[in-house]
């Protein structure tokens, strides 16, 4: 257990909604991260935000938008859904943002559009 | 932009044969560099990491890699694979400058079977 927890674990939407994923860091850590998992695309970097500013972007769609709240969790939104949007997506998080810190990775949420 | 190239998409050894999963780097500047493991429907899980202080890493479930500069490669190895190392495993990439965030940048992955 990384101590990194995602709800929910699995979602099945349609194309055209908008959805909502959570992630919680582990107990002290300001960074979050987002990536994307798909066969097509593999790991992708989405977004970081730490301790509540956005830090740096990936290849992020602008459909999709994220914050993180004064309570350090963050949330990642997916609107305007699309087939291929159906992925696993992951939520990291690391002590600080900068340098080799190791990021823990939650279980994931599997999104899968219909 | 930095990147890493995995070669081969599937290993397979025998049990107790060495595993060997090949990792190259691009960057002009030795970077920061991960082996992560993914179990099936698992998250990732850090095995090991490069950050300069030494180029042998030891990781864990014995695993290890080298950094080798003059090849941009970061190999990883286990001199005894197990059944339960099977999984998919990817090599990444962070940079390493100070102005720089650190997220990373994933290989495509290697997945490993162990034949018993």
């Amino acid at each position: 257990d990384s101590g990194v927890t995602q709800t929910p674990k699995h979602l099945i939407t349609a194309t055209g909604q908008r959805v909502t994923l959570r992630c919680s860091p582990r107990s002290g850590d300001l960074s979050v991260y987002w990536y994307q998992q798909s066969l097509d695309q593999g790991l992708q970097f989405l977004i970081q935000y730490y301790n509540g500013e956005e830090r740096a972007k990936g290849n992020i769609l602008e459909r999709f938008s994220a914050q993180q709240f004064p309570d350090l969790h963050s949330e990642l939104n997916l609107s305007s859904l699309e087939l291929g949007d159906s992925a696993l997506y992951f939520c990291a998080s690391s002590a600080r943002d900068l340098g080799p810190h190791e990021q823990y990775f939650g279980p994931g949420t599997r999104l899968t559009v219909t | 932009a930095q990147s890493v190239t995995q070669l081969g998409s599937h290993v397979s050894v025998s049990e107790g044969a060495l595993v060997l999963l090949r990792c190259n780097y691009s960057s002009s500047v030795p970077p920061y560099l991960f082996w992560y493991v993914q179990y099936p429907n698992q998250g990732l899980q850090l095995l090991l990491k490069y950050t300069s202080a030494a180029t042998l890493v030891k990781g864990i479930n014995g695993f290890e890699a080298e950094f080798k500069k003059s090849e941009t490669s970061f190999h990883l190895t286990k001199p005894s694979a197990h059944m339960s190392d099977a999984a998919e495993y990817f090599c990444a990439v962070s940079d390493r400058k100070g102005t720089g965030a650190n997220n990373l940048f994933f290989g495509t992955g290697t997945r490993l079977t162990v034949i018993p």
